[in-house]
């Protein structure tokens, strides 16, 4: 049980172009979803919390225009990237949280901003 | 505010060796404890977590850990550990009754495993 899964698990695009990340609660509904942005031998930094039905809430200094977070269903929360550039490129990783206090994490996605 | 501080970036061992990965935190409340094992282009694992009742906690993969609360600790250990074993590590704290929990993650230890 508590399987997330994350669509696509790689995608290259070329600079201004937008970037859709999706992330799943395979087995169960999870009402608050996070995001978190990985830079290589580095920690995990929390970007925005989802939650169903609401508008997300972004840590301080994420650009929230350039993060679009939808968290439409009990069941899927989307990450756009808008007008991408190379800083942006990076692992992306989602987290649906179960039970009052457990994350569960999907595998990831890498983005390679050319 | 909370904090972890994972004091070792990284752990060689030898195969079959028994290992010991440091995790201390800081809170001005009651926190939940967890150990995430993140293994190349994957996304974390939950190994255990501590969220009350026994501090001796035992996780997926033969690992354990310790809380210890007048020592702000909870340090993750194994007693003999597997070439598989080799991944980076993270300990993380969220806060008791927190409205979000959200979890602040330590940097991580590379636990790298010889033969």
């Amino acid at each position: 049980g508590a399987v997330v899964s994350q669509h696509p698990s790689r995608v290259i695009c070329k600079s201004g172009t937008s970037v859709k990340i999706e992330c799943r609660s395979l087995d169960f509904q999870a009402t608050t979803m996070f995001w978190y942005r990985q830079f290589p031998k580095k920690s995990l930094m929390l970007m925005a919390t989802s939650n169903e039905g609401s508008k997300a809430t972004y840590e301080q200094g994420v650009e929230k225009d350039k993060f679009l977070i939808n968290h439409a269903s009990l069941t899927l929360s989307t990450l756009t990237v808008t007008s991408a550039h190379p800083e942006d490129s990076s692992f992306y990783i989602c987290s649906a949280r179960v039970e009052y206090e457990t994350q569960y994490f999907g595998p990831g996605t890498r983005l390679l901003v050319l | 505010a909370q904090s972890v501080t994972q004091l070792d970036s990284q752990v060689p061992v030898f195969e079959e060796a028994p290992v010991e990965l440091r995790c201390n935190y800081s809170s001005s409340v009651s926190v939940y404890l967890f150990w995430y094992v993140q293994y190349p282009n994957q996304g974390l694992q939950l190994l255990l977590k501590y969220l009350s009742g026994s501090t001796l906690v035992k996780g997926i993969n033969g690992f354990e850990a310790e809380f210890n609360k007048s020592q702000t600790s909870f340090h993750l250990r194994k007693p003999s550990v597997h070439i598989s074993d080799t991944a980076e590590y993270f300990c993380a704290v969220s806060d008791y009754g927190g409205a979000t929990n959200k979890l602040i993650f330590g940097t991580g230890t590379l636990l790298a495993v010889q033969p």
